[in-house]
C-alpha cells in the first residue's frame, strides 16, 4: 500500500533556530499533502494544505511566515518551523491523499528548549 | 461548521471486554467517515471507513456503521486485546479530496 515517510521522527532544537521536517510519498505521487499539529491529549489540527507547484493554503490562525511549507515535487513536501520557541513544541504529522485514501506519516516530535 | 464529537477517555477495559467508542458528527453535506488508530509514538493508521449511509466498515475485529439518522459512527469490538491499547480518532471528510476533520481522540487502555 501507499507509504508516506516523515523525517525526522524526533528533533530537539534551541529556541530561535529553525527546523525542517520532510514528508515523502514513497510509491505514489501526491499533488496534495496535509500538515497537522497534535497537542498533548488533543486532536489533530490541520495547519495547512500543501499543493505541488503552488503556495500552501493555511488554516486560520496559523502563521504562514513561521510555518513555511514547500511542495516542490510530487513526492516531497517540507515544513520549516522558523525561529522556533518552546510553545512550538508539538507533534507534527503529514498526510497525503492516495486513491486508496489518506496515508499518514509517522510524525515528528519537536521539542524546543 | 463541520465537526466530530467522540466520547472522552481514557477508557480502561480488561482483556476480552466489549468496546464501544461513541462518535457523532455534524456536516453540511454527506461525509465519508473514518476511524484512525494511533499507537504510542506512531502516526495515524486507517482502521476502517464508510462512505455512505448504512455502510459498515470493519477491520481487525473492529466495526462501525454509518448511521445517517443519528449522525453517528460508533466504533465497536467484541473482545479487546492488550495490543488494542491506543488512541482512536473518529474523522469525517467532505468531498473527494477534502481534508479530514478529527474528533479529539479516545485513549483506550486494555489490561491483561
Amino acid at each position: 500500500g501507499a507509504v508516506v515517510s516523515q523525517h525526522p521522527s524526533r528533533v530537539i532544537c534551541k529556541s530561535g533556530t529553525s527546523v525542517k521536517i520532510e514528508c515523502r510519498s514513497l510509491d505514489f505521487q501526491a499533488t496534495t499533502m496535509f500538515w497537522y499539529r497534535q497537542f498533548p491529549k488533543q486532536s489533530l489540527m490541520l495547519m495547512a494544505t500543501s499543493n505541488e507547484g503552488s503556495k500552501a493554503t493555511y488554516e486560520q490562525g496559523v502563521e504562514k511566515d513561521k510555518f513555511l511549507i514547500n511542495h516542490a515535487s510530487l513526492t516531497l513536501s517540507t515544513l520549516t518551523v522558523t525561529s522556533a520557541h518552546p510553545e512550538d513544541s508539538s507533534f507534527y504529522i503529514c498526510s497525503a491523499w492516495d486513491e486508496g485514501g489518506y496515508t499518514f506519516g509517522s510524525g515528528t516530535r519537536l521539542t524546543v528548549v | 461548521g463541520d465537526s466530530v464529537t467522540q466520547m472522552e477517555g481514557p477508557v480502561t477495559l480488561s482483556e476480552e471486554a466489549f468496546l464501544t467508542i461513541n462518535c457523532t458528527y455534524t456536516a453540511t453535506g454527506y461525509p465519508s467517515l473514518f476511524w484512525y488508530v494511533q499507537y504510542p509514538g506512531e502516526g495515524l493508521q486507517l482502521l476502517l471507513k464508510a462512505t455512505k449511509a448504512d455502510d459498515k466498515g470493519s477491520n481487525k475485529g473492529f466495526e462501525a456503521t454509518y448511521r445517517k439518522e443519528t449522525t453517528s459512527f460508533h466504533l465497536e469490538k467484541g473482545s479487546v486485546q492488550v495490543s488494542d491499547s491506543a488512541v482512536y480518532f473518529c474523522a469525517l471528510k467532505l468531498g473527494s479530496q477534502g481534508n479530514l476533520i478529527f474528533g479529539k481522540g479516545t485513549k483506550l487502555s486494555v489490561k491483561p
